[in-house]
C-alpha cells in the first residue's frame, strides 16, 4: 500500500533562519507531488506541484522554494524565514497516471512557527 | 477560474441530529468533486468523490453528497452525526480544463458535534 511521510511534525524557527521540510512517498512510482499551506482558520493554498523529477511549478510568488531530487521525494525550503511563513504545511501526492480524477493523499503535516 | 464556496465556516449540531454542509463551485464543465475531512493536527483524508455516473455518492461512515449540475452544488449530508464527526470538512474541485492536475479547495467548514 502507498504511504506518505512528512517531517518534522512541529518546528519552531527564528526569523531569518533557513527551512527544510521533507516529504517522501512509498508504494507508488511517478506520483504528482504537492506542497500546500494552511493558515489558521483558512483553507488550503497550493504552493508548489511537481509532475516529475526536477519539474517544479510554483503557484504563488513567495519566500519559499521546492525541489524534487528523487521520484518520491519532495522538499520545501527557504533561505530566510519570515513571520508570515508560519502555518501548517501539508505534502500530498496523487497518481500521475490518472490525473484530474485521482484524489489527493496527504501527509500529517508540519506545524511551523516562526518567532 | 474555478472557485469553490463553502458558505458556512462553522456548523454546530447536536449529536444524532442531521447535518448538511454546503458547497458550491463556479463551473460545472468537466469537473470532478471531492469532500475531504481533517481531524485536529492531521492531514486531510478523502471522504468521498464524484467522478461520473450516479449523482449521489456515499462514504463508508454514513456521509453522502449529491452532485447537482444545474445548481453547481455538491452538498454533504449525514442523517445522524456522532461526536467523532467533529472535524474540518473541505470541498474540492478538480478541473479538467487546466493543463495539470490542479485541485481547488474551499475554505472549509468546521463541524462541531455537541453531546
Amino acid at each position: 500500500s502507498q504511504t506518505i511521510h512528512q517531517w518534522p511534525a512541529t518546528l519552531v524557527q527564528p526569523v531569518g533562519s533557513p527551512l527544510s521540510l521533507e516529504c517522501t512517498v512509498e508504494g507508488t512510482s511517478n506520483p504528482n507531488l504537492y506542497w500546500y499551506r494552511q493558515a489558521a482558520g483558512r483553507g488550503l493554498q497550493l504552493l508548489f506541484y511537481s509532475v516529475g523529477i526536477g519539474q517544479i511549478s510554483s503557484e504563488v510568488p513567495q519566500n519559499l522554494s521546492a525541489s524534487r531530487p528523487q521520484d518520491r521525494q519532495f522538499i520545501l525550503s527557504s533561505k530566510k524565514l519570515l513571520l508570515s511563513d508560519s502555518g501548517f504545511y501539508l505534502c500530498a501526492w496523487s497518481s500521475g497516471r490518472s490525473s484530474y480524477n485521482s484524489p489527493l493523499h496527504f501527509g500529517n503535516g508540519t506545524r511551523l512557527t516562526v518567532t | 477560474a474555478q472557485s469553490v464556496t463553502q458558505l458556512d465556516s462553522q456548523v454546530p449540531v447536536f449529536e444524532e441530529a442531521p447535518v448538511e454542509l454546503r458547497c458550491n463551485y463556479s463551473s460545472s464543465v468537466s469537473v470532478y468533486l471531492f469532500w475531504y475531512v481533517q481531524y485536529p493536527n492531521q492531514g486531510l483524508q478523502l471522504l468521498l468523490k464524484y467522478l461520473s455516473g450516479s449523482t449521489l455518492v456515499e462514504s463508508i461512515n454514513g456521509f453522502e453528497a449529491e452532485f447537482n449540475k444545474s445548481q453547481t452544488s455538491f452538498h454533504l449530508r449525514k442523517p445522524s452525526v456522532h461526536i467523532s464527526d467533529t472535524a474540518e470538512y473541505f470541498c474540492a474541485v478538480s478541473d479538467r480544463r487546466t493543463s495539470y492536475d490542479k485541485v481547488i479547495f474551499g475554505p472549509g467548514t468546521s463541524l462541531s458535534v455537541i453531546p
